[in-house]
């Protein structure tokens, strides 16, 4: 069975602070691909990364930074000095190798950036 | 300018009424997806399709139907067979809807969402 868990439900930071998000996945399978996506007030998901299980390299872009330890099931999403556009609900989302599309997403968290 | 377009965006049906929420993409992509998203949760797939006149079933089908009569279009039609239909309902294109074991590409890309009250 696949699983996404994303224990903080709701995350307030000031501006200018680092905040991580936290997501834990389960699958049996070995290959699988993890996806993070952004939901603003708007609505609209916005696609963020997309990370294979076979490549444990982590990521940089901007401000935005993604640790994936397969070692602990974990795929963490980190804000550097973060900013009120950021403010968003936040999904982690799941997918095995094989698959056709059914994405498994967490119920996401909800950041709160205040000026 | 490319894209997955939505309409209306906002929708309000009586009790006992069928309603089609309609969905176009741009992108030339293959797979196309709908998902519902209820306060607080995650977002649940309801059908998706992978090429034109054929679409999948996805894990809270009941109560839907879909049709793919066109590679840009996927209409879902919430019927009065769906107890609690007031959600809100996002729509998703990828270039091919398949997750190889060797190294995928594909991505979804969503559109912006129909929020749908049952009055």
């Amino acid at each position: 069975a696949q699983k996404v868990t994303q224990a903080q439900t709701e995350i307030s930071v000031v501006e200018k602070e680092d905040v991580t998000l936290d997501c834990v996945y389960e699958t049996r399978d070995t290959t699988y691909y993890l996806f993070w996506y952004k939901q603003p007030p708007s609505g609209e998901l916005v696609f963020l990364i997309r990370r294979n299980s076979f490549d444990e390299q982590n990521e940089i872009s901007g401000r935005y930074s993604w640790n994936f330890q397969k070692s602990t099931s974990s795929f963490n999403f980190t804000i550097t000095a973060s900013q009120v556009v950021d403010s968003a609900v936040y999904f982690c989302a799941l997918i095995n190798g094989g698959s056709q599309g059914n994405l498994i997403f967490g119920k996401g968290t909800k950041l709160s950036v205040k000026p | 300018d490319g894209g997955i377009t939505q309409s209306p965006k906002y929708l309000f049906r009586k009790e006992g009424q069928n309603v089609t929420l309609s969905c176009e993409q741009n992108l030339n992509h293959d797979a196309m997806y709908w998902y519902r998203q209820d306060p607080g949760q995650g977002l649940r797939l309801i059908y998706y399709s992978q090429i034109v006149n054929d679409f999948q079933k996805g894990d809270i089908a009941e109560g839907y139907s879909v049709s793919r009569e066109k590679k840009e279009s996927f209409p879902l039609t919430v019927t009065s067979a769906q107890k609690n239909p007031t959600a809100f309902y996002l729509c998703a294109s990828s270039i091919r809807g398949w997750y190889g074991l060797a190294g995928s590409t594909d991505t979804q890309y969503f559109g912006p969402g129909t929020r749908l009250t049952v009055l």
